[in-house]
Parts: structure tokens; sequence; C-alpha cells
């Protein structure tokens, strides 16, 4: 059982196109991060949330924490093709125990 | 600051061998976390170290083992490789013990035969 569920888990869209990516969990976390990973690369950082309810943006990226702290999204506008890409919700639960999400494969076609 | 740093970048090994990765963490962070991961099973988590002791633990068998030195560099190692051993294998390093930001290398690309 997988304590962070992502969806979609596949997902391809033409360019200028808007998306959301969710990130979901029955468990109450204290802080969540989303990562986006290139082919043969490791994961990179892109932005961390720690208080319910939270917003953040990153040029066109933005980032929600839920309310009750078990879930987020990340929603892109105008999608490009140098947003393609793997991308991981991660999370510390109240436990300290750190998990990564299932995965979520977004493709960006020109 | 240097990122963190995996070596090698690629590795083809034999059934029945044994290979050690290394990792260099990020200047000042103290923890160090190794992932696998492969299309079928996404990342999943091995181990991780925080100042040389192993604080927490995946779910994979024994062959997998790890260790940190004083400087912070850390090393994996798997014994008696098997076919299913093939994969990304990614260390992360984390200056925080709030907020368990990763900070992640390139990985090692391990084929195994």
């Amino acid at each position: 059982t997988q304590l962070l569920e992502q969806s979609p888990q596949f997902l391809s869209i033409q360019e200028g196109e808007n998306l959301t990516v969710y990130c979901n969990s029955s468990s109450v976390f204290s802080s969540l991060q989303w990562y986006r990973q290139e082919p043969g690369e490791g994961p990179v950082l892109l932005v961390t949330v720690v208080t319910g309810g939270e917003v953040k943006k990153l040029k066109r990226l933005t980032f929600q924490f839920g309310d009750a702290r078990k879930d987020s999204s990340l929603h892109i506008t105008a999608a490009q093709p140098g947003d393609t890409g793997l991308y991981l919700c991660a999370g510390t639960n109240t436990g300290n125990q750190f998990y990564f999400g299932t995965g979520t494969s977004l493709t960006v076609i020109p | 600051k240097a990122g963190v740093t995996q070596t090698p970048r690629y590795l083809i090994k034999t059934r029945g061998q044994q290979v050690t990765l290394s990792c260099s963490p990020i200047s000042g962070h103290r923890s160090v976390s190794w992932y696998q991961q492969t299309p079928g099973q996404g990342l999943q988590f091995l181990f991780e170290y925080f100042s040389e002791t192993q604080r927490n633990k995946g779910n994979f068998p024994g062959r997998f083992s790890g260790r940190q030195f004083s400087n912070s560099r850390s090393e994996m190692n798997v014994s008696t490789l098997e076919l299913g051993d093939s994969a990304l294998y990614l260390c992360a390093s984390s200056g925080t013990q709030v907020t368990y930001e990763q900070y992640f290398g390139p990985g090692t690309r391990l084929t195994v035969t």
C-alpha cells in the first residue's frame, strides 16, 4: 500500500494546455514536497509546503497543500515541452517517516 | 555549493557478483538516503544514514547494505547480485531534520546480466 497516491499516473497534453496533478493520502503530513525528474537524472526539488492551505507559486507552477495536510496538488498553466518529466510528491508524516508518491509522468507535445 | 555526486554513473555486473556505489553529499549535509528506482516499482527507499548511523531502513533484503563515513560520504553495497537488482540507484542528502528536503545526485545506472 502506497502512503502517497498520485493521479493521474500518466498525462499527455498539447503545449499551452493547463493541467493538475494530485497527491493524496489518508495520513497527515507535517510537510510535503514536489520534485521533477528527467530521464536518467535524479529528482530535483521544486517546492516545500508546510502549512495547511498553503499555496506557493513558481512561475507557471502552483502548489497547494490541503487544509487537513493530507493532500496536495500541482497545477501547471500553459504547459511547455520543457515541463515534460516525472513529477513526484513526497512528504514527512507526523512520525517523521519520509515517503515518496507513486509519480505522474507528464509529456507535453509541441 | 557543489551538488550531490555519485560514482560510478554506469555499471554492468554479472549475476552473483557484488557491487559498491559511492555518494558524496552536499557539504554540511549529514543525512544521506539511498533509493532504488525501477520502471515497475517506482522510487523505493533503501536506507538513511545520519552521522554514521543507520536511522531508517526500507524493506529490502540483507544483501543491500550501506555505511556512512565521518565526512558524511556514504557507500552502498549489494552482494550476490540478481537480475532484478538492475535499476537506477539514487543517493540524496538532506540538511534539515524537519522537512527532510532531499537533494539528489544523478544516480548510478546498474545493469545486472
